[in-house]
């Protein structure tokens, strides 16, 4: 296991469609974060698992955004009818509940471009 | 909302001197952390330090907290072109210091 892996790495649609992000985290982590970064700011919190139970949602993330981890294992990240302002890199990280660094392990992200 | 503030936005230096970036933040923490992300990449943990901490070291790397004045500060010693990149500081937000806030970054850039 070398790292956390995001997929695709970029994708490009168009305003409408449905794109879905898939993460596969550091095996032994229990935790896993999406967060979303657009050009020039830091990464700005979307949601996070502990397992398979989706313990907090952001407030910014709306309902046309969804995020599953149904084994507690890989993750997806769900948007419907895209819109332009969408577009963005999604970044994975995972983490160990069990550590005691808390520390975040980031995947190189997906970035989306919706037309 | 964004808990820590990096300052300055940006910053040019030559390679070789030394660079120091801070970060501000709001609420009371557990930890603190730092992160590096090269251009279009990922973001790489640092160097994290406690809240009952006050100076930390890893390799060219100190970081100081001072949890009073809230606010931290990353300084780069001997700067390398390599060492080009955006640094960001992480404020944990639940009280088990497992979930954090990024700020907006400091984009550090070395000139050969």
């Amino acid at each position: 296991d070398t790292g956390v892996s995001q997929n695709p790495r970029h994708k490009i649609t168009k305003r409408g469609q449905n794109v879905t992000f898939r993460c596969d985290p550091i095996s032994e982590h229990n935790r896993l974060y999406w967060y979303r970064q657009t050009l020039g700011q830091g990464p700005e919190f979307l949601t996070y698992f502990q397992n398979e139970a989706q313990l907090e949602k952001s407030r910014l993330l709306s309902d046309r955004f969804s995020a599953e981890r149904p084994k507690g294992s890989f993750s997806t990240l769900e948007i419907q009818r895209t819109e332009q302002g969408d577009s963005a890199m999604y970044l994975c990280a995972s983490s160990s509940f069990d550590s005691n660094t808390g520390e975040l392990f980031f995947g190189e992200g997906s970035r989306l471009t919706v037309l | 909302s964004q808990q820590g503030e990096e300052d300055p936005q940006a910053l040019s230096i030559q390679e070789g001197e030394n660079a120091t970036m801070n970060c501000s933040y709001k609420t009371s923490i557990n930890n603190l952390q730092w992160y590096r992300q090269n251009s279009g990449r990922g973001l790489v943990h640092l160097i994290l330090i406690r809240s009952n901490e006050r100076e930390k070291h890893s390799g060219r790397l100190r970081v100081t907290l001072d949890t009073s004045k809230k606010s931290s500060s990353l300084l780069i010693t001997a700067s390398r072109a390599a060492d080009t990149a955006s640094y960001f500081c992480a404020t944990d937000r639940d009280n088990y210091g497992q979930n954090f806030v990024f700020g907006p970054g400091t984009r550090l850039s070395v000139l050969p």
